[in-house]
């Protein structure tokens, strides 16, 4: 049973454009939903999360929004950046549960010049 | 600082083998977390463990054994390796901290594991 389903599978956006991956999940005890970036090779590094008390967060050009009510989440990038090409996972936690974390399938995201 | 080392970075194993991956976390971090990546599946929990002495299992234990001896180091065994077992292994791991809810989990490079 896949507890998070992301979308798309794979992205191409031009520089300069905004990238938008989504993230929907069944399980309404998740309180905690991290989003990470990995490179080829590399592992994966958490980018940005939220905590289902806010309907959005902004780290520079990386923004998450979150609604509750349709159990959804998503990454924006803005201004996207060829350096941003790689892999998105977005995942969810529920608190007391040693922080495991249920992870989406991933996003290829390619930024073309 | 090196944050969570994997060894060996790569492995090739004829099916039946036993093989042992390591790592190891700088951090202090009490929970540790060993995953596989695999193409179009996102990352799916092994094993974890939430302090030195114990472990659990995940969503995919089958054919997999761990261990906890001290807290830095969490270890990944393959009793009798099987070519389904062929993956990305990554460990990870995280601070408990009580009362604040889930914590980011801090990623290795993996391991890459053939089973021929």
């Amino acid at each position: 049973q896949q507890q998070v389903k992301q979308s798309p599978q794979s992205l191409i956006v031009q520089k300069g454009g905004i990238s938008i991956i989504n993230c929907a999940y069944e399980n309404t005890a998740f309180d905690y939903f991290p989003w990470y970036q990995q490179f080829p090779g590399k592992g994966p590094a958490l980018l940005i999360a939220i905590r289902p008390d806010v309907s959005e967060k902004k780290e520079g050009r990386f923004t998450i929004s979150f609604n509750k009510s349709a159990k959804q989440f998503s990454l924006h990038i803005m201004d996207s950046q060829p350096g941003d090409s790689a892999t998105y996972f977005c995942a969810a936690s529920i608190t007391g549960t040693a922080s495991k974390l249920t992870f989406g399938t991933g996003t290829r995201l390619q930024v073309t010049l | 600082n090196a944050g969570v080392t994997q060894t060996p970075k790569f492995r090739v194993l004829k099916t039946g083998q036993s093989t042992t991956l390591l790592c190891a976390q700088d951090m202090n971090h009490e929970y540790m977390y060993w995953y596989r990546q695999d193409p179009g599946m996102g990352l799916r929990l092994i094993h974890y463990s939430v302090g030195e002495g114990t472990t659990a299992k995940g969503e995919v234990p089958d054919g997999y054994n761990v261990s906890r001896l001290k807290k830095q180091n969490f270890l990944l065994g393959l009793e009798s390796a099987a070519p389904s077992q062929t993956s990305v292994y990554f460990c990870a791991s995280s601070y408990r901290l009580s009362g604040v809810g889930a914590q980011p989990q801090h990623f290795g490079d993996g391991t890459r594991l053939s089973i021929l």
